[in-house]
C-alpha cells in the first residue's frame, strides 16, 4: 500500500491569501489526484497531475485558482489562490494503487478561511 | 445524472450486529470498479474494500463484504458484527473513464453510521 503525506494538516487563513499544500507519496506513481471536500459535502476532483505535463482541471475548477506542481513522480502541491470563505474544506492527495484495485488517499489538509 | 446514488443519510446498528450501507450506480461502461471508504471524524478516506465489474466473487475484507448484483447495478456494503469504532461516514464510489482517458473516482453522498453500545 502507498503510504502519502500532506503537510500542512490544518490551517486557517485569512481571505486574499494563498496556501500551499504539499503532498507526498512512499513510491514512485503516475498519476496523482487532488479532491475537495467542502464541509458536509462528499469529494470531488479538483484535477489530476501527471509528473511532467500540465495537470487536468474539472469542470469548475481552473489553473488560476488552484495552481498544481508535479515535478517529481513522487511529489506534487496544489496551491489554493486568493482564497475566500467559500474554499473552505478538506483537501485530500490521493493515487492509485499498483493493481488499480485500490485509491489510497492521504490524511488530508483541513483549510479554514476567514 | 447522478453516477453514485446512497439513499440512506444516517443509519443506526447496535453494537454486534450487521448492518448494510445501500450504494446504486448508474455506467454505460463494461470495465468498471467500484469502492466502499470509510471517514472517521480526523478526515481522512480510509479504503474498505474493491469490486471491480468483471469479478465473479463477491468481494471480502474481514468484517467487511461487498453484496454485489450487477444487474440491479447495486454494490451494498455489509458490516458484520459491528463495532464503536464503526461510526464513521461511509462511501461508495465508482471509478470512471474521463475524456482525457484518465479515471477518476466520483463519489456518492455517504451514509453516516452510528454504533451504539
Amino acid at each position: 500500500s502507498a503510504v502519502i503525506s500532506q503537510k500542512p494538516s490544518r490551517d486557517i487563513c485569512q481571505r486574499g491569501t494563498s496556501l500551499t499544500i504539499q503532498c507526498q507519496v512512499d513510491s514512485q506513481v503516475t498519476m496523482m489526484f487532488w479532491y475537495r471536500q467542502q464541509p458536509g459535502q462528499s469529494l470531488t476532483l479538483i484535477a489530476t497531475a501527471n509528473q511532467g505535463s500540465e495537470a487536468t482541471y474539472e469542470s469548475g475548477f481552473v489553473i488560476d485558482k488552484f495552481p498544481i506542481s508535479r515535478p517529481n513522480l513522487t511529489f506534487s502541491t496544489l496551491t489554493v489562490s486568493n482564497m475566500s470563505p467559500e474554499d473552505s474544506s478538506i483537501y485530500l492527495c490521493s493515487v492509485e494503487g499498483t493493481t488499480g484495485a485500490t485509491q489510497y488517499f492521504g490524511p488530508g489538509t483541513r483549510l479554514t478561511v476567514l | 445524472a447522478q453516477k453514485i446514488t446512497q439513499t440512506q443519510p444516517g443509519m443506526f446498528v447496535q453494537e454486534k450486529e450487521a448492518v448494510t450501507l445501500d450504494c446504486t450506480y448508474d455506467t454505460s461502461d463494461q470495465s468498471y470498479g467500484l469502492f466502499w471508504y470509510k471517514q472517521p471524524s480526523s478526515g481522512e478516506m480510509i479504503f474498505l474494500i474493491y469490486q471491480g465489474s468483471y469479478d465473479e466473487q463477491n468481494a471480502t475484507e474481514g468484517r467487511y463484504s461487498l453484496n454485489f448484483q450487477k444487474a440491479r447495478k447495486s454494490a451494498n456494503l455489509v458490516i458484520s458484527a459491528s463495532q464503536l469504532g464503526d461510526s464513521a461516514m461511509y462511501f461508495c464510489a465508482m471509478r470512471e473513464r474521463m475524456n482525457t482517458g484518465f479515471q477518476k473516482l466520483v463519489f456518492g453522498t455517504g451514509t453516516r453510521l452510528l454504533v451504539s453500545p
